[in-house]
Order: structure tokens, then sequence, then C-alpha cells
């Protein structure tokens, strides 16, 4: 079936720091990745869409210029965290649908600690 | 945009009972209606999923149910394990991003 490997699993960093989340689609392409966000406790909330070769698409509420999302080919999605907060402080998963992919697969999500 | 409620928060249940969670959705281009379990720190797995074509699909002791009228759609669990304690999403969409319920912590008493 399709697998999505995201890295990393775990990441610790300074506040001001960035720090780079990836998602790579291992056995199809994916044409669309979605990012989403959990805080403890709660549902996933999306917090963008990304196509292949095109901008991504931010929800409301959600910084462009502090969460970069880069889509380069059809098998690597990045979700890069700028300057970091403690309120960052998440876990963030990504979630691949190619165009002719019904069915949505998830990576094994990121727990970003801001310290 | 889709909105998707879900009901109730917590559920508590003897081992050996059934468990029903219910959800609501907004948009009626929505067709597609997945359920992810997920367990602490990792990522939801689907469990099971409905297309709007559909009334009821069954997976063993799994089953979900759409009222595409009334546009909500359930989960039952039936004869109920420890392992299936965990927290319990619904979402929906018609084919965008999916918009996930607030989920049903399930709880399993032995």
């Amino acid at each position: 079936g399709a697998v999505v490997s995201q890295h990393p699993s775990r990441v610790i960093c300074k506040s001001g720091t960035s720090v780079k989340i990836e998602c790579r689609s291992l056995d199809f392409q994916a044409t669309t990745m979605f990012w989403y966000r959990q805080f403890p406790k709660q549902s996933l909330m999306l917090m963008a869409t990304s196509n292949e070769g095109s901008k991504a698409t931010y929800e409301q509420g959600v910084e462009k210029d502090k969460f970069l999302i880069n889509h380069a080919s059809l098998t690597l999605s990045t979700l890069t965290v700028t300057s970091a907060h403690p309120e960052d402080s998440s876990f963030y998963i990504c979630s691949a649908g190619g165009q002719l992919n019904y069915g949505y697969t998830f990576g094994s999500g990121t727990r970003l600690t801001v310290v | 945009g889709e909105n998707v409620e879900q009901h109730p928060s917590t559920l508590s249940v003897q081992e050996g009972d059934s468990a029903v969670i219910k959800c609501t959705y907004s948009d009626s281009a929505s067709n597609y209606f997945p359920w992810y379990k997920q367990e602490l720190g990792k990522r939801p797995q689907l469990i099971i999923d409905i297309r709007s074509n559909v009334g009821e699909k069954k997976d063993q002791r799994i089953a979900v149910t759409l009222n595409k009228t009334a546009k909500h759609f359930s989960l039952h669990i039936t004869e109920t394990q420890p392992e299936d304690s965990a927290v319990y999403f619904c979402a929906a969409t018609g084919r965008r991003a999916l918009t996930f319920g607030s989920g049903t912590r399930l709880q399993v008493q032995p």
C-alpha cells in the first residue's frame, strides 16, 4: 500500500531557530500534500495544502512566512518552521493524496518541542 | 468550508458492549467519510471509510452508516475489547483536505 515517510519523528529546538520536517511518498507520486498540526488532546487542524510545483495554499490564521512549505517534486514535501517559539510546540503530520488516490496516507508525524 | 462535529467527546464502555460515535457534516458536496483510530503520539490509522453512494459498510466488528439527507454518519464498534481504547476521529471531504471531527476518547473497561 501507499507509504509516506516523515522525518524527524521528534525534534527539540531552541526558540528562534528553524526546523525542517520532510515527508516523502515512497511508492507513489503525491501530487498533493496536506500539512496538519495537532495540539495535545485536540483534533488535527489543516495548516496548508501544497501541490507539486506550485505555491502552497494556507488556511486562515496560518502564517505563510513562518511555516514555509516546499513541494518541489512528486515525492517530497517539506515544512520549515522558522523562528520557532514555544507556542509552535505541537505534533505536525503530513498527508498525501494523489490525483487518482481517493484515500489519504499519513506520515508518522513529528513531535516538535521548542524550548 | 466543511465543518464536522463529533459526539461524544468521551465514551466509556464495558468490555463486550457496543460503542457508537456520531458525526455531522455541513458541506453537501462531501462524498468521502473515513474514520481514524489514533493512539497517543502516533499517526491516525484508517479503520473504515464510506463513500456517499453507500449507506452502510461493515468490516468485522466495525460498521459505519451514512445518512446523506441528514448529513450524519456514525461508527459502530461491537464486542468492544480493551485494545479498542484510543481516540477516534471522523472526517469528511469532497476531494480536498480532510476535515476532522474533534475526536472521541473511547475507554473500554475490562
